[in-house]
């Protein structure tokens, strides 16, 4: 089974520039996330999706993020303009529907912001 | 109070030794607790579920206790591979995820 795929790896853009996240979940796994991980720090919830609908971006800074999932399998972030502090790994994790589900997650994206 | 707390450690630990975590969280109404095992610049991987009544995978032990909202993992007979953060997953009402900050282990020969 492919797992979690994210891309791209690595990125370095300067403050202001905009930049955007790919992520294409496990077959079959309706429910998709984005998370931001600081150096030192657990991996923090920016937006959850069931199918192509938002279940949480409570924690989505919407001023500059946002995110899409328009048929309900791959999924976009991006960011725009990026900030200093937006320097961080953002990982996209699946699952298959339901809170017992465990997320499976994709190598993630290791943006430096200059 | 953060709704999901970890000691960061770092726990140093011999080979061989037994080891334990714990993670408090916030919110009674939570439904489901994982643990994860994250490598240094690598992605964190499911170590194991967490069921109401304890469930055992080997030398890793995880319990629940909801009456004093905790969960808490136990590593028998360490390894040197065991070194890694532990991060404990809580999913709250409205499957709101939250991740603990992580505990790092060390474990030395």
């Amino acid at each position: 089974e492919a797992g979690v795929a994210q891309s791209p790896r690595y990125k370095i853009i300067e403050k202001r520039q905009s930049v955007a996240f790919w992520c294409n979940p496990i077959s079959g796994h309706a429910t998709l996330y984005w998370y931001q991980q600081i150096l030192g720090q657990g991996p923090k919830l920016l937006i959850q999706f069931q199918n192509n609908g938002v279940v949480d971006d409570s924690q989505l800074p919407k001023d500059r993020f946002s995110a899409e999932r328009l048929k309900g399998v791959d999924s976009t972030l991006k960011i725009q303009p990026a900030k200093l502090e937006d320097s961080a790994v953002y990982l996209c994790a699946s699952s298959q529907t339901g809170a017992n589900q465990p997320q499976h997650f994709g190598d993630g994206t290791r943006l430096s912001i200059l | 109070r953060k709704e999901v707390e970890q000691d960061p450690g770092p726990f140093n630990v011999p080979e061989g030794a037994t080891v334990a975590f714990n993670c408090t969280y916030s919110n009674s109404a939570s439904q489901s607790f994982f643990w994860y095992r994250q490598d240094c610049r690598k992605e964190p991987k499911l170590l194991m579920s967490v069921y109401s009544s304890g469930n055992e995978d080997g030398r890793f032990t995880a319990q629940l206790n909801r009456a004093s909202q905790y969960i808490s993992l136990l590593i028998r007979d360490s390894k040197l591979s065991d070194s890694a953060t532990y991060l404990c997953v809580v999913i709250g009402g409205g499957f709101k995820t939250i991740f603990g900050a992580g505990t790092r282990l060390f474990v030395k020969a």
